[in-house]
């Protein structure tokens, strides 16, 4: 059974330029959501996809958006970056929307200039 | 406003000795509470859990501690091992059609040997 995966492991970006994170959920889970973690701060909640729909979104503008495939991997998009998207992104796979249990890849490290 | 505060950013403790960590929440909507912990350049790693309608889950060396009416839950590790130091998350969850967590902003415990 293969954890979630998250690509690239770091990336560098300009201010304005576009970006995308790319996540392959655990073995049998269907529900990805994504995070944003800032220095020293908890992860904080950007959107949640389940069976290829958007099915939550926290606090994050439109730059930030998603998609999920049919073998439930998904992508993060973020549009326009700014200086404060500079943060750690992870991914965390569940079983299903209702499961209490996330359970996470090791990040992509993105640093915007 | 924060809804789950880790107010202690920093803890030592000896090996073989007890370590306490501390988490606060204001939202008496959060029904699902978990620990997780995180080692550098890794995602956090799910370690013990406790839904609302209990006081107390425990599993090896953990125990989750729930006090509904100070909003309050801490996690016991006994005894403490070196390989236990790691940054410390307590997050919740509320009841809805996305499970979205709901992140403090970690505690560092530092076993010493």
């Amino acid at each position: 059974e293969t954890g979630v995966t998250q690509s690239p492991t770091h990336l560098i970006k300009t201010r304005g330029q576009q970006v995308t994170l790319r996540c392959s959920s655990q073995s049998g889970h269907n529900t990805v959501s994504w995070y944003q973690q800032a220095l020293g701060q908890g992860p904080q909640f950007i959107f949640q996809y389940y069976r290829e729909e958007e099915n939550g979104r926290g606090n994050f503008p439109p730059r930030f958006s998603g998609l999920q495939f049919p073998n439930y991997s998904s992508e993060l998009n973020v549009n326009a970056l700014e200086l404060d998207d500079s943060a750690l992104y992870l991914c965390a796979s569940s079983f299903d929307r209702y499961a209490y249990e996330q359970y996470f890849g090791p990040g992509t490290r993105l640093t915007v200039t | 406003d924060q809804q789950v505060k880790q107010n202690s950013p920093s803890l030592s403790v000896q090996e073989g000795r007890i370590s306490i960590l501390n988490c606060d929440y204001t939202n008496s909507m959060f029904d699902y509470f978990l620990w997780y912990k995180k080692y550098p350049a890794e995602g956090p790693t799910f370690l013990i859990s406790i839904s609302s309608i209990k006081d107390k889950n425990e599993d090896g060396r953990f125990t989750v501690f729930l006090n509904k009416s100070a909003k309050h839950l801490s996690l016991h590790i006994v005894p403490s091992q070196p390989g236990d130091s790691a940054v410390y998350f307590c997050a919740a969850t509320l009841s809805g059609s996305a499970r979205q967590l709901t992140f403090g902003s970690g505690t560092q415990l530092t076993v010493l040997p």
